[in-house]
């Protein structure tokens, strides 16, 4: 299987400053199509999963243009540009390029 | 509106068997793959296996193969999952998600259903 590791697991931030995820594989989520593997989540207080990214740096449908992906192979990052009370919850990376499919521990983000 | 809507709260003893669905509407259920997402209580989310409504193609974790089994009623848009005998390990928020490809990104979530195992 391949292991996705994040860091830090916890990220307190203060209102308005930016905020860093980084997500780590096991193996090369690079594909022989050019395109990065690796998609984010935010799992907000109570609620379901939803998509922010895929593709490594592509914003899903309605995300808001604060949230960034970046990254090639087996190093990725998430970044917000400037946090907001909304943004509260639990960040997680997931490689859909192999089954089983893995995702990383998860980063609470709570604000200061 | 594209959505999934799952089944209700569900409360085992330990040794039952339990299936749980998952609803699919607004898009073309039989081309879309459904995957079902595990999150123990207080836990991160865990892949268990995915579905192909259209030929039933199945994959499975193998953490949960042979532990539960995935299904699909393509004439009423719903996919199921299911135990033969529930243990209290099996106690946990149970989420089902699509992709519109193999290897595509989960676009939409069920709302979960929670299954709590205890004598």
């Amino acid at each position: 299987d391949i292991v996705m590791t994040q860091s830090p697991l916890s990220l307190p931030v203060t209102p308005g400053e930016p905020a860093s995820i980084s997500c780590r594989s096991s193996q090369s989520l690079l594909h022989r199509d050019g395109h990065n593997y690796l998609d984010w989540y935010l799992q907000k207080p109570g609620q379901s999963p939803q998509l922010l990214i895929y593709l490594g740096s592509t914003r899903a449908s309605g995300v808001p243009d604060r949230f960034s992906g970046s990254g090639s192979g087996t190093d990725f990052t998430l970044k917000i540009t400037r946090v907001e009370a909304e943004d509260v919850g639990v960040y997680y990376c997931m490689q859909p390029l192999q089954t089983p499919n893995t995702f990383g521990q998860g980063t609470k983000l709570e604000i200061k | 509106e594209v959505q999934l809507v799952q089944s209700g709260v569900e409360v085992k003893k330990p040794g039952e068997s339990l299936k749980i669905s998952c609803k699919g509407s607004g898009y073309r259920f039989n081309s879309n793959w459904i995957a079902w997402v595990r999150q123990m209580p207080g836990k991160g989310l865990e892949w268990m296996a995915m579905i192909y409504p259209y030929d039933s193609d199945t994959r499975y974790s193998p953490s949960f193969q042979g532990q539960v089994t995935t299904s699909a009623d393509k004439s009423i848009t719903t996919a199921y999952l299911q135990w033969s005998s529930l243990k209290a390990s099996d106690t946990a928020m149970y989420y089902c998600a699509r992709r519109t490809c193999y290897d595509c990104a989960f676009d939409i979530w069920g709302q979960g259903t929670m299954v709590t195992v205890s004598s």
